[in-house]
């Protein structure tokens, strides 16, 4: 089944306590992003990458890191949580190229900092 | 920067009602796509329309694109209780690289 999935989906953590969302999907597709939704504002974009190696920031990337060395995984990595990123989040994928637009999302990651 | 403005917020309608949403944005845009979430679930692809297109059509959903008024509304005919879901716009920019969202609308369908 074509899927992303996201790990873990719940999470409760302190501030400053470095954590990893990984985020995986098995559509060998080229594009992979990262959103955090909160309410009233939607969807925001935190960063994305167009294949492996490359990435780059969306709109509101402070705070955050990601890696792409495999085409599969896309982990976000909170180096020092704040309260303020406390959030649901999504990964999403999708394949790259002129009229491969479909965006896959993930099931989402609730992350609670304290 | 939040691109897409949804319109209402919130609305509740009948069962067999239609439902209309309205989208708006501020730049240029190469296509805008509708989204459907499920309280807390992730967003699923509803349908796409592209700048050089002013109406598309998929089973009960009408999407249509004014890219004058830099606009869109999305049609959901004959709703029923199952379309209780929460509706986003999302608009990807020339470039291909970046899709961005609004704040979307909440859509209770009563039975």
């Amino acid at each position: 089944e074509a899927q992303v999935t996201q790990n873990p989906r719940y999470l409760i953590t302190v501030t400053g306590k470095k954590l990893t969302v990984t985020c995986s999907q098995n559509m060998n597709h080229e594009y992979m992003s990262w959103y955090r939704q909160d309410p009233g504002l939607g969807l925001r974009q935190i960063y994305y990458s167009m294949n492996v190696e490359v990435t780059d920031k969306g709109d509101v990337p402070e705070g955050y890191k990601v890696s792409r060395k495999e085409k599969r995984n896309f982990p976000l990595i909170l180096e020092s949580p704040s309260p303020n990123q406390t959030s649901l989040y999504f990964c999403a994928s999708r394949r790259w190229g002129q009229g491969e637009e479909t965006q896959y999302f993930g099931p989402g990651t609730r992350l609670l900092v304290l | 920067s939040q691109q897409g403005e949804e319109d209402p917020q919130a609305l509740s309608i009948q069962e067999g009602e239609n439902a209309t949403m309205n989208c708006s944005y501020k730049t240029s845009i190469n296509n805008l796509q509708w989204y459907r979430q499920n309280s807390g679930r992730g967003l699923v692809h509803l349908i796409l329309i592209r700048s050089n297109e002013r109406e598309k059509h998929s089973g009960r959903l009408r999407v249509t694109l004014d890219t004058s008024k830099k606009s869109s509304s999305l049609l959901i005919t004959a709703s029923r209780a199952a379309d209780t879901a929460s509706y986003f716009c999302a608009t990807k920019n020339n470039a291909g690289n970046m899709l961005t969202f609004g704040g979307g609308t909440r859509l209770m369908v009563k039975p």
